[in-house]
């Protein structure tokens, strides 16, 4: 089994739509969870940590599930410019413990 | 501008050459790594370092080198045993923390040709 596990997509939604995309991950001794946005042919760049209380940034709403070892990312209003790809990254203890799923590639249409 | 620094962004190599990526940080983080990401796959861990003068294997290590000899650099060499060198490869830092957000440059893409 995969370390973290997400649906590759892709999700192909209209503008203003609401999207969530979920993230499994196997440690159950992980600690630390992320999402990463990644546009095509660049760098994964941070969105957002996730906080076991969930946590909020305008219309990202990240959250985090431990009895169930999932997290997720909802998109309220999607917009053309939130096309990418999504990451979710997730740590235990140590420099070697980062685990990264394969991505969500979401495209947001007209 | 604080950040870290991969050059060059596109290189070719010959097949039985050695290249090596430069990945430089002014974050002063601990941590500094190196990925690979292939077409439509995950990121791949190759080496990391904690810290200066040590070094890790990850998960893909064969046919790659690396060194710490500065807290802020930590170059990439793609010897000629990498069967596969073709990719993205991605450099990053993190503080030692635990849990600490990781950072990534922008990115060196090699084709070998």
């Amino acid at each position: 089994r995969k370390e973290v596990e997400q649906d590759p997509g892709p999700f192909n939604v209209p503008e203003g739509a609401t999207v969530a995309f979920n993230c499994t991950y196997s440690n159950s001794a992980s600690q630390s969870f992320f999402w990463y946005r990644q546009d095509c042919r660049k760098e994964p760049k941070l969105l957002m940590s996730v906080y076991s209380s969930g946590n909020e940034d305008g219309r990202f709403t990240a959250q985090l599930n431990r009895a169930s070892q999932y997290i997720s990312l909802l998109i309220r209003d999607s917009k053309l410019s939130d096309s990418a790809t999504y990451l979710c990254v997730v740590s235990s203890a140590g420099a070697n413990n980062l685990f990264f799923g394969t991505g969500t590639r979401l495209t947001v249409i007209p | 501008d604080g950040g870290i620094t991969q050059s060059p962004k596109y290189l070719f190599r010959k097949e039985g050459q050695n290249v090596t990526l430069s990945c430089e940080q002014n974050l002063n983080h601990d941590a500094m790594y190196w990925y690979r990401q292939d077409p439509g796959q995950g990121l791949r861990l190759i080496y990391y370092s904690q810290i200066v003068n040590d070094f890790q294997k990850g998960d893909i290590a064969e046919g790659y080198s690396v060194s710490r000899e500065k807290k802020e650099s930590f170059p990439l060499t793609v010897t000629s045993a990498q069967k596969n060198p073709t990719a993205f490869y991605l450099c990053a830092s993190s503080p030692r923390e635990r849990g600490n957000t990781i950072y990534f440059g922008e990115g060196s893409w090699l084709t070998v040709v």
